[in-house]
């Protein structure tokens, strides 16, 4: 299958920082990213959609100028979280889709730890 | 529908035996449902889907039932490995024809005992 990668991995950063989580798509082009977020022992909850050229979608309750997102080009979005506070600390993942009705792809997630 | 717990539920099974992971789901119009596979510290992995159109697909030692009456989905795992063990997450695509969004429901903690 297609392959997302997110890099990074793994970050820790003090509060009031900002840290830049990216996702690429390796193997295709992806029109769609999303974004999700996952805190311990729960669920995924999706955070925004992100379409290639356009801004992105923010769920409800998702603070947009705290998540920053961008989807710059096809292979490409990037999830910068702002002034991050010890509750922002959890792990991010992303999705992208080739097509509107297309098989999703997930990432490996990344784990922002805030100090 | 959205994860409101703080812990996962948990289904203990022996290596060997059967699992079988339910879910509810929330939206009547929803017409896909994917079930999940995450590892600790990893992302979801794709295990087996079905349209809406269908109440039972079979997959490789997994099998998906849906019963969309009472919006339900299970997993079926036949023979349960070691290797099974992992938080497995039925989601549903919602809005259908448009929007796309998955959304994914609260999971289950799957422990093959030896």
């Amino acid at each position: 299958g297609a392959v997302v990668s997110q890099h990074p991995s793994r970050v820790i950063c003090k509060s009031g920082t900002s840290v830049k989580i990216e996702c690429r798509s390796l193997d295709f082009q992806a029109t769609t990213m999303f974004w999700y977020r996952q805190f311990p022992k729960q669920s995924l909850m999706l955070m925004a959609t992100s379409n290639e050229g356009s801004k992105a979608t923010y769920e409800q309750g998702v603070e947009k100028d705290k998540f920053l997102i961008n989807h710059a080009s096809l292979t490409l979005s990037t999830l910068t979280v702002t002034s991050a506070h010890p509750e922002d600390s959890s792990f991010y993942i992303c999705s992208a889709r080739v097509t509107g009705d297309g098989e999703l792809f997930f990432g490996e997630g990344s784990r922002l730890t805030v100090l | 529908g959205e994860s409101v717990g703080l812990h996962l539920p948990t289904l203990s099974v022996q290596e060997g035996d059967n699992s079988i992971i339910n879910c509810a789901y929330s939206n009547s119009a929803s017409d896909y449902f994917i079930w999940y596979k995450q590892e600790s510290g990893k992302g979801p992995q794709f295990i087996i889907d079905i349209r809406s159109n269908m109440d039972k697909r079979q997959g490789q030692r997994v099998t998906v039932l849906l019963n969309k009456t009472v919006k339900h989905l299970s997993l079926q795992i036949a023979a349960t490995q070691p290797g099974d063990s992992a938080v497995y997450f039925c989601a549903e695509l919602y809005p259908p024809g448009g929007g796309n969004k998955l959304t994914f429901g609260t999971g289950t903690q799957l422990k093959v005992e030896l």
